[in-house]
This record gives structure tokens, C-alpha cells and sequence, in this order.
């Protein structure tokens, strides 16, 4: 069975104070995995795709990296509005033709001014 | 800016009604729109595939005759609950994707709460 863990559960930061979140995960056929941010009462927002170990991609403060068992998402000095709770997900290759996303339960983030 | 647009926001009823929410594409045609449950502090579970011009995969333990979906058209799905229970109260998201193997993108959700 597919499984996704993150960690920590909840993360907090001074501004500035570089980290990592963690996404360990066990799929059989992996087709993606992907990054999400998620503010109270909204929907997920998306930030990375990555679809191969080695691959890295890097956006403002954040980056993404993937293994074959994890993948790592990278906060260089970050600001209070990165405070939310970041989603990990995998796309295995069950279910229908677009596969299924499996979610991990989430790292909240907290940055203090 | 938005790709999925997911409509009501939120909405509180009695128990043994209705609620349908309603869930569109608006950049691009949509054949495949997925429906996922959110209770507080937990992450998103798939309830269902919504497939345009058929009926929609449910996942184990999901009841069909309880959340019905339908996908009449490529830019819209909807998702009835229906007579509904307040253990049915949650956060209902939707998404939908260029194609496989392509990020999910999501609407801003619905909360249901049902008194």
C-alpha cells in the first residue's frame, strides 16, 4: 500500500531561520510527486512537481528535492507569509488513466516576525 | 490566476438536506475533475473520479447513493450530498488536471456544516 509521512507535524521559525520539511514515501510507481501549500479554508495551492530522483526544483524561498524514498522541501530565510501547512503528495500509477494522489498529512509551518 | 472555481464557499443547513456544490474548469476543458473530503487537522482524501459523459469511480467506502457526482459537461461537475447527516460535515475540495501525470490544480473548498 501506497504510504506518504511528513515531518515535523508543525514547524516553527524565526524569520530568517532556514529548514527543511520532510516527505518520506513507499509507492509502487511513482508518476509524480508533488508540493502543495494549503492557508486555512482554502484549497491547495500548488508549488512543485517533481517526477525523478535527482531532480530539484526552486522557486523564490523554496526549494524541492527528491530521492527515491524522500523528497525535501527547502525554506531559505523565510518570511511570516510562508507560514501554512505544506502538503506532500504522490501520483501513483492505480485507479484510472490519471492515477490517484495520495497526500501526505501535512508539516504546519509557523514563522514568527 | 484561478484555474478551478468551486461554488458555495460554504453553507450550513438543517440535517436531511440536500446540498449540491459545484465545481469548474475555467482555463481549460476538464474530462477528469476529482472530489476530495477534508475533516480539521487531517489532509485531503479522494472520495471520487468525475468523468465527463460517464459515471464517476468512487473509492473504497465512499457510498454512491450518498454523494452523487455528476460531470455533464468538459468545465463543470457537481457533487450533491445528499440527505445529509451532520457526521457529513467537512471541508470539500475539488480539482482538476491538464493530464496524467500533471499537478492537480484545486478550488478554495466548501464547508459544509450541518446543524
Amino acid at each position: 500500500e501506497d504510504q506518504v509521512t511528513q515531518s515535523p507535524e508543525a514547524l516553527r521559525l524565526q524569520e530568517g531561520e532556514s529548514s527543511s520539511l520532510n516527505c518520506s514515501y513507499t509507492v509502487s510507481g511513482l508518476r509524480g510527486l508533488f508540493w502543495y501549500r494549503q492557508d486555512p479554508g482554502k484549497g491547495p495551492e500548488f508549488l512543485f512537481t517533481l517526477y525523478s530522483a535527482g531532480e530539484e526544483k526552486e522557486k523564490e524561498r523554496l526549494k524541492a528535492t527528491l530521492t527515491k524514498k524522500e523528497s525535501f522541501l527547502h525554506i531559505t530565510a523565510p518570511k511570516p507569509e510562508d507560514s501554512a501547512t505544506y502538503l506532500c503528495a504522490l501520483l501513483n500509477a492505480g485507479g484510472t488513466s490519471y492515477g490517484k494522489l495520495t497526500f501526505g498529512q501535512g508539516t504546519i509551518l509557523t514563522v514568527h516576525p | 490566476g484561478a484555474v478551478v472555481s468551486q461554488h458555495p464557499s460554504w453553507v450550513i443547513c438543517k440535517s436531511g438536506t440536500s446540498v449540491k456544490i459545484e465545481c469548474r474548469s475555467l482555463d481549460f476543458q476538464a474530462t477528469t475533475m476529482f472530489w476530495y473530503r477534508q475533516f480539521p487537522k487531517q489532509s485531503l482524501m479522494l472520495m471520487a473520479t468525475s468523468n465527463e459523459g460517464s459515471k464517476a469511480t468512487y473509492e473504497q467506502g465512499v457510498e454512491k447513493d450518498k454523494f452523487l457526482i455528476n460531470h455533464a459537461s468538459l468545465t463543470l461537475s457537481t457533487l450533491t450530498v445528499t440527505s445529509a447527516h451532520p457526521e457529513d460535515s467537512s471541508f470539500y475540495i475539488c480539482s482538476t488536471t491538464r493530464g496524467s501525470n500533471q499537478p492537480q490544480h484545486f478550488g478554495d473548498g466548501t464547508r459544509l456544516s450541518i446543524l
